[in-house]
């Protein structure tokens, strides 16, 4: 079965620490992807980033950055210097890939929710 | 802005009805995935168009149907309301073919209030 599971429900810290967002996963494909979105209290739902099953490669952009490892099937996102405008809900999904079937539609863990206080 | 809009942005209605919410993808996307976000559930997939036809279901109720019609706009049709329907609905949309990796652009939602 698939599964994404953030055990972090909520997380508070002071503006400028780092941060890190917990993000496991069940699958028994091969080929899947991982997703990160991001729910700022206005309640859209912003895509962050997207992360192939066959790039372990950890990505950086500006402030945040995304650690992949298979081997423990987790996708953690780091979020560096917070700033206060980065509180919002954080949802790590799965996307598998197969022919047929449920193909692309995203299984999300039930989110993170972020509060970076001044 | 992710170029997928939703209407009704809120819609309060009384248990039993019928209510029926519409959703544009972005230009030049084939696939619309609804997606339902609730306190006790999370978000939740429901179901996914490709060009016009139905190619995958979640999680969907039998009071619940949708389609996509030829110019590509989705309507999600929620009947015989309970208050448990109460939700924030997503529209998302993805360009190219079915399971390609692309990411999916979300609309900003229909609050449903069934009271």
């Amino acid at each position: 079965a698939q599964k994404v599971t953030q055990a972090q429900t909520e997380i508070s810290v002071v503006e400028k620490e780092d941060v890190t967002l917990d993000c496991v996963y069940e699958t028994r494909d091969t080929t899947y992807y991982l997703f990160w979105y991001k729910q700022p209290p206005s309640g859209e739902l912003v895509f962050l980033i997207r992360r192939n099953s066959f790039d372990e490669q950890n990505e950086i952009s500006g402030r945040y950055s995304w650690n992949f490892q298979k081997s423990t099937s987790s996708f953690n996102f780091t979020i560096t210097a917070s700033q206060v405008v980065d509180s919002a809900v954080y949802f790590c999904a799965l996307s598998e890939a197969k022919d047929g079937g449920s193909q692309g539609n995203l299984i999300f863990g039930k989110g993170t929710k972020l509060s970076v206080k001044p | 802005d992710s170029g997928v809009t939703q209407t009704p942005k809120h819609l309060i209605t009384a248990t039993g009805q019928r209510v029926t919410l519409r959703c544009s993808p972005r230009s030049g996307d084939l696939s619309v995935y609804w997606y339902q976000q609730s306190l006790d559930q999370g978000l939740q997939f429901l179901i996914q168009y490709y060009n016009g036809e139905e190619r995958a279901k979640g999680n969907i109720l039998e009071r619940f149907s949708a389609q996509q019609f030829p110019d590509l706009h989705s309507e999600l049709n929620l009947s015989s309301l309970e208050l448990g329907d109460s939700a924030l609905y997503f529209c998302a949309s993805k360009e190219g073919v079915v399971g390609a990796p692309n990411e999916q652009f979300f609309g900003p939602g229909t609050r449903l209030t069934v009271l």
